[in-house]
């Protein structure tokens, strides 16, 4: 169980288009998904944190027109990266809670979206 | 605000020997922790956590791991390397359902 997924898992863009990324979890309802950022050799630093039904959270740094959260249901959540720039070039991975268990503190990990803009 | 240090930036161990990875936090109750194992180009994995209790943690794939609070440590831990473990092993801590990161160890594998 506990399992979330991603789509696309890779995608190339060209500058100035917009991407969407889909977070969805296949067997269990998140009321909160993560969503992070991966450079090469690099650790994940969190950008934001979406409730479903309300407005996404985002860290400090992160342009929120640029990096779009919607969390419209339980099992899904998107991050729409708007007029991408080859420095939005990153492998994007997000992460779902389920708030209804006593394990409400782990995180269930997607398989990651590599984007590529050119 | 809570932080989690990963002193080590790579490790290279031969296959059958023993692997230490260190991992302190930095946090004044006790926090959440966890180690997540990464294969290049994939999602992270959940090898272990630790929330209270035995503070000497199972996990799988043959790992464990020591919650020290003396030493503000998590240190993970196998017996015995397979070729399969080289991957890049992140230690995590969660406050307020955020977790963070450290900066994630390497592991290579030498025959």
């Amino acid at each position: 169980g506990a399992v979330v997924s991603q789509h696309p898992s890779w995608v190339i863009c060209k500058s100035g288009t917009s991407v969407k990324i889909e977070c969805r979890s296949l067997d269990f309802q998140a009321t909160t998904m993560f969503w992070y950022r991966q450079f090469p050799k690099q650790s994940l630093m969190l950008m934001a944190t979406s409730n479903e039904g309300s407005k996404a959270t985002y860290e400090q740094g992160v342009e929120k027109d640029k990096f779009l959260i919607n969390h419209a249901s339980l099992t899904l959540s998107t991050l729409t990266v708007t007029s991408a720039h080859p420095e939005d070039s990153s492998f994007y991975i997000c992460s779902a809670r389920d708030s209804r268990t006593s394990k409400s503190h782990e995180q269930y990990f997607g398989p990651g979206t590599r984007l590529t803009v050119t | 605000a809570q932080s989690v240090t990963q002193p080590d930036i790579h490790i290279t161990v031969s296959e059958g020997a023993s692997l230490e990875l260190r991992c302190n936090y930095s946090y004044g109750a006790t926090p959440y922790l966890f180690w997540y194992v990464q294969s290049p180009g994939q999602g992270l994995q959940l090898l272990l956590k630790y929330f209270s209790g035995d503070t000497l943690v199972q996990g799988i794939k043959g790992f464990e791991a020591e919650f020290k609070r003396s030493q503000s440590s998590f240190n993970l831990r196998k017996p015995s390397v397979h070729w399969s473990d080289a991957a890049e092993y992140f230690c995590g801590s969660s406050n307020d359902y955020k977790l963070s990161f450290g900066a994630g160890t390497t592991v290579t594998v030498r025959a």
